[in-house]
């Protein structure tokens, strides 16, 4: 089935650096991948999402990009600010193999501590 | 506009009891996923509602089980407790087959 592999599992900047954090999936039919904040106790928060036909968006300090070839996406920060730590999540649609396309699977996660 | 509520906020079973956690999706939305999340882990999927009929499920045994409702609620039933399902539970909704999704604040179910 469907693996999302996500790196690295931890990352600390110092405030105003920038913060990439990348996944690699391996279903080729995955087309939808989003990404989520998790703070300590909350729910998690979709920050942003790309879709396979699309290389790259963004969102204000925030953006993601896609390399459908390679089934790899990343997540850049730019200006990073304290409020900003978080466990961030990535996650790519369910293909084939009778999932449905609202399956998403998740990958372990990445703990970014940005440093005053 | 109204956002995903679960209840309860926690839960404690004993191994071998059953246990039913609530989902209400946001205003507007028509299909609730849910997802397991162990301790340190990304969320799992369980499986996804749309229509009131099962549309997915991930690698969960039998013994979890869903409903949703006219209203576009959700419950998610686990029987014979395992220690192994201690989690926090969440649930999605979302419109439509769900691909974006956006989730409620969880049920954490410890199981002792």
């Amino acid at each position: 089935g469907e693996n999302v592999e996500q790196h690295p599992s931890t990352l600390s900047v110092q405030e105003g650096d920038s913060a990439v954090i990348k996944c690699t999936y391996s279903d080729s039919a995955s087309n939808y991948f989003p990404w989520y904040k998790q703070e300590l106790g909350k729910r998690p928060q979709l920050i942003i999402d790309i879709r396979s036909n699309v290389g790259e968006k963004k969102d204000q300090r925030i953006a993601v990009t896609l390399n459908k070839t390679a089934k790899h996406f990343s997540l850049h920060i730019t200006e990073t600010q304290p409020e900003d730590s978080a466990v961030y999540f990535c996650a790519a649609s369910g293909g084939g193999n009778g999932g449905s396309q609202g399956n998403l699977i998740f990958g372990k996660g990445t703990k970014l501590s940005v440093k005053p | 506009e109204t956002g995903v509520t679960q209840s309860p906020t926690h839960l404690i079973k004993t191994r071998g009891q059953q246990v039913t956690l609530r989902c209400s999706s946001q205003s507007g939305h028509n299909t609730v996923s849910w997802y397991q999340q162990a301790l340190g882990q990304g969320p799992q999927f369980i499986f996804q509602y749309y229509r009131e009929e099962e549309n997915g499920r991930g690698n969960f045994p039998p013994r979890f089980s869903g409903l949703q409702f006219p209203n576009y609620s959700s419950e998610l039933n686990v029987n014979a407790l395992e220690l192994d399902d201690s989690a926090l539970y969440l649930c999605a909704s979302s419109w439509g087959e769900g691909l974006e999704q956006f989730f409620g604040p969880g049920t954490r179910l410890t199981v002792l």
